[in-house]
């Protein structure tokens, strides 16, 4: 079982949905989680983190990280045609874990159409 | 503007070719990070910097080389032992590598393995 799974997608959505990202973890070492996107060709670019468990809101964008079922989410309202890009999860330990680098999940493609 | 550069953006070798990929950042970071990206993949880490003159190895190190010599600048060598070069690469810094430090990332470097 790898430590982070992601699916990755491409997940076709309509201008205006409201999109569910999502992903797994084995380790319960993680402790700060974080939402990259990334455009074609480009560097990944943070989105959200969040610290342990917990939800954190910023505009259109919703992250939620439930530490019980090492489960993470992404959600995305009133999605835009800009919003098409590849989200990548990322995680990490925390002091106890000597603060591990970064193990990231495979991407998610995700496409809104006008 | 604060930043990180990564030059050059496309680079082409002839296999049994070292290569070296640039990465200079000017945000005062201390710690620095080279990535690789294949298709369909999320990030793998190669080797770290978290202080001028130190660096550690990543998951995938074989095959690659680096030195930081000065803060700025973290360059990464894909030397003829890597055995599939072709991928995209990114370099990263933080402000340091413990507690929670956003990871900034450059432009990447795309080499092609001819």
């Amino acid at each position: 079982q790898k430590e982070v799974e992601q699916d990755p997608g491409p997940l076709s959505v309509p201008e205006g949905a409201i999109v569910s990202l999502n992903c797994t973890y084995s380790n319960s070492a993680f402790q700060y989680f974080m939402w990259y996107r990334q455009y074609s060709r480009k560097g990944p670019e943070l989105l959200m983190y969040t610290y342990s468990s917990g939800n954190k809101e910023d505009g259109r964008f919703t992250a939620q990280v439930d530490k019980s079922s090492k489960y993470i989410s992404l959600f995305i309202r009133d999605s835009q045609p800009s919003d098409s890009a590849t989200y990548l999860c990322a995680m990490r330990g925390g002091r106890d874990s000597g603060y591990s680098t970064l193990t990231f999940g495979k991407g998610t493609m995700l496409l809104v159409s006008p | 503007d604060g930043g990180i550069t990564q030059s050059p953006k496309y680079l082409f070798r002839k296999e049994g070719q070292n290569v070296t990929l640039s990465c200079e950042q000017n945000l005062n970071h201390d710690a620095m990070y080279w990535y690789r990206q294949d298709p369909g993949q999320g990030l793998r880490l190669i080797y770290y910097s978290q202080i001028v003159n130190d660096f550690q190895k990543g998951d995938i190190a074989e095959g690659y080389s680096v030195s930081r010599e000065k803060k700025e600048s973290f360059p990464l060598t894909v030397t003829s032992a890597q055995k599939n070069p072709t991928a995209f690469y990114l370099c990263a810094s933080s402000k340091t590598s413990g507690s929670y430090n956003e990871q900034f990332f450059g432009p990447g470097t795309r080499l092609t393995v001819l």
